[in-house]
Formats: C-alpha cells, sequence, structure tokens
C-alpha cells in the first residue's frame, strides 16, 4: 500500500506570511496527488486536485505543485481563514485512497 | 447546488451494527462514483470505501473489509453503508464524498463532502 506523510504536522505562522506544506509518497504516484482543508467541526474541502489544478473558488494564494514522491502546498500570503488543518491525499492506487497525517496551521 | 446529507449515527455497543445513509441531491447521482471517509475524534482522515456509479466496483479499506458494506440505491439517490461487528476504534464522524468526474472512480479527487453524522461504539 501507499503510505503518506506530511512535514510539518503543525506550524504557526503570522497573518500575511508564506506557508509551505510538504507531503510525500512512499512510491512514485505521477501527479495523483490533492490537497484539502479542513476546519474544526467541519467538512474537508478540496484545495488542489492533480497535484497544480486549483479547484473552482479556490483564491489564487493556494498553489500546489510536485510529482512522482514528493509534493508541495504553498500558501503565497497567508490569511485569518486559512487557519486549518491541511491533509494530502492520493488518487493513483487504483482501490485505495490514502490521506497523510494532516498538518495543522496555526496563529503565531 | 449539490448537497449530502449523512444520517444513521449515533451511539452502538461494540459487535452491534448500524445503517448510514447519504442522501444526494442537486447533481445525477446515477453518474458518480461515491465514498465513505471517516474522522476519529482528534485525528485524521481515514478512506472507508468507494463505489462506481453503477455499484460494479466496490473497494474497502482493510481495516474495515469483511465488515462494512458498501451500497446505493440510484433510484433514491442515496448512498448506503452497512457496519457490522463494529468496534471501540470505529469510533468517527463518518462522511460521504463525491469523487470530481462523472463515470470516474479512481484517480480522481473528492471534490464534495456531507457534513458528516457521528457513530460511537461504546458499552
Amino acid at each position: 500500500d501507499i503510505q503518506m506523510t506530511q512535514s510539518p504536522s503543525s506550524l504557526s505562522a503570522s497573518v500575511g506570511d508564506r506557508v509551505t506544506i510538504t507531503c510525500r509518497a512512499s512510491q512514485s504516484i505521477s501527479s495523483y496527488l490533492n490537497w484539502y482543508q479542513q476546519k474544526p467541526g467541519k467538512a474537508p474541502k478540496l484545495l488542489i486536485y492533480a497535484a497544480s489544478s486549483l479547484q473552482s473558488g479556490v483564491p489564487s494564494r493556494f498553489s500546489g505543485s510536485g510529482s512522482g514522491t514528493d509534493f508541495t502546498l504553498t500558501i503565497s500570503s497567508l490569511q485569518p481563514e486559512d487557519f486549518a488543518t491541511y491533509y494530502c491525499q492520493q488518487s493513483y492506487s487504483t482501490s485505495i485512497f490514502t490521506f497523510g497525517p494532516g498538518t495543522k496551521v496555526d496563529i503565531k | 447546488e449539490v448537497q449530502l446529507v449523512e444520517s444513521g449515527g449515533g451511539l452502538v455497543k461494540p459487535g452491534g451494527s448500524l445503517r448510514l445513509s447519504c442522501a444526494a441531491s442537486g447533481f445525477t447521482f446515477s453518474s458518480y462514483s461515491m465514498n465513505w471517509v471517516r474522522q476519529a475524534p482528534g485525528k485524521g482522515l481515514e478512506w472507508v470505501s468507494s463505489i462506481s456509479s453503477s455499484s460494479s466496483y466496490i473497494y474497502y479499506a482493510d481495516s474495515v473489509k469483511g465488515r462494512f458494506t458498501i451500497s446505493r440505491d440510484n433510484a433514491k439517490n442515496s448512498l448506503y453503508l452497512q457496519m457490522n461487528s463494529l468496534r471501540a476504534e470505529d469510533t468517527a464522524v463518518y462522511y460521504c464524498a463525491r469523487v470530481m468526474v462523472e463515470k470516474w472512480l479512481v484517480r480522481q479527487p473528492f471534490d464534495y463532502w456531507g457534513q458528516g453524522t457521528l457513530v460511537t461504539v461504546s458499552s
């Protein structure tokens, strides 16, 4: 099975900061990597799919990059509403959809 | 507007059973593959099961294989999860989620999610 890791597990940042979260797969997943944002008590929200495609309605300050095993989610200028937990997910496997453990972004 | 509304959660004893439902509206339900994803209290997301639009393809996480059964009724725009032999570690909020692209199951993200229903397994 494909395993997903994320780093860091948590980070503290200020409004306006550039934030980068890394996701790594245990084997190549091509570009089949998705990013979700989840706020407390809410359902996850799709931000980025296929490693770098921005989901409709998602602000352009969010971007994704990478392929193979290493991927990055970048928030170019952190806004108050961006404080949340971020999860990566691989959709390369034809029968299993694995999520990463999450990265919590909170206020410094 | 796409809406997914889960129901059926509650408190159940270890070894018991529960059936979750997800009512879909705002899109052609019969054209989309669907999924169940769960989240234990204070923990991350765990994919549970997927079903293709016509129920031809069904997949389960190893943690629930043999105990949970996913199904759908396209005439009723509904997705189900039958959960048997429940364990304490099945305690979680269960979300239903739609695959983004019509007629596809694999290699697609989940673009719409319900609000979740809480299942608590405890004696």
